[in-house]
């Protein structure tokens, strides 16, 4: 069972386009919503993070915003550049003994100029 | 030093090798993780150490092993991996095993099995 939905499952923007990735969970225990960005050949590197206290954060060209009673929340990346061309993955996790991420299935975003 | 370091980059090993994967971070962390993730998957979480004691093992199959012989390194030993175990193995560390607590993933290693 898919803990966090993720959508679209690919994207492509115009260079200094808004990008916007879509995630949608159930488990109202999740209490940390962390977005993760992955170029090929590299590790997942964490990219901005929110708690559900918070209904959206900046940094930068990165924006969350976060509707607790939808159960969802999204990514936004303005002025989209090439560089931003990447795989990226939402995730969600609750207070519990293990630092256990569940990921969503992964957006792949191409920026073209 | 904000690095976790994984060697090798690429291995390709037949059915019937043995083979470790390392992994390596400075940063004092305390909690260190093994993950693997097949080509346009998330990351799946196969264990967790906390302290270098294990925490957390996923239910992975014993031809996957791993072991924590200080707070800094973390091994994963393969024996008899079969060819479906092909895929992008990744450490990550983290200060404490925490759920808000970043977590630092290396590049990781491109298994292939022959």
């Amino acid at each position: 069972q898919q803990q966090v939905k993720q959508s679209p499952q690919s994207l492509i923007v115009q260079k200094g386009g808004i990008s916007i990735i879509n995630c949608a969970y159930e488990n109202t225990a999740f209490d940390y919503f962390p977005w993760y960005q992955q170029f090929p050949g590299k590790g997942p590197a964490l990219l901005i993070a929110i708690r559900p206290d918070v209904s959206e954060k900046k940094e930068g060209r990165f924006t969350i915003s976060f509707n607790k009673s939808a159960k969802q929340f999204s990514l936004h990346i303005m002025d989209s550049q090439p560089g931003d061309s990447a795989t990226y993955f939402c995730a969600a996790s609750r207070e519990s003994p293990g630092n256990q991420f569940y990921f969503g299935t992964g957006t792949s975003l191409t920026v073209i100029p | 030093d904000t690095e976790v370091t994984q060697t090798p980059k690429h291995l390709v090993m037949g059915m019937t090798n043995k083979k470790s994967l390392k992994c390596e971070q400075h940063m004092g962390h305390r909690a260190m993780y093994w993950y693997k993730q097949k080509a346009k998957k998330p990351p799946e979480l196969m264990f967790v150490y906390s302290y270098e004691k294990l925490s957390i093992n996923e239910s992975v199959p014993s031809r996957f092993s791993p072991e924590c012989p200080n707070s800094s390194l973390l091994n994963l030993h393969l024996h008899a991996l079969q060819p479906e175990d092909s895929a992008l193995y990744l450490c990550a560390s983290s200060q404490r095993q925490s759920t808000n607590e970043k977590l630092f993933f290396g590049s990781g290693t491109q298994l292939s099995v022959l």
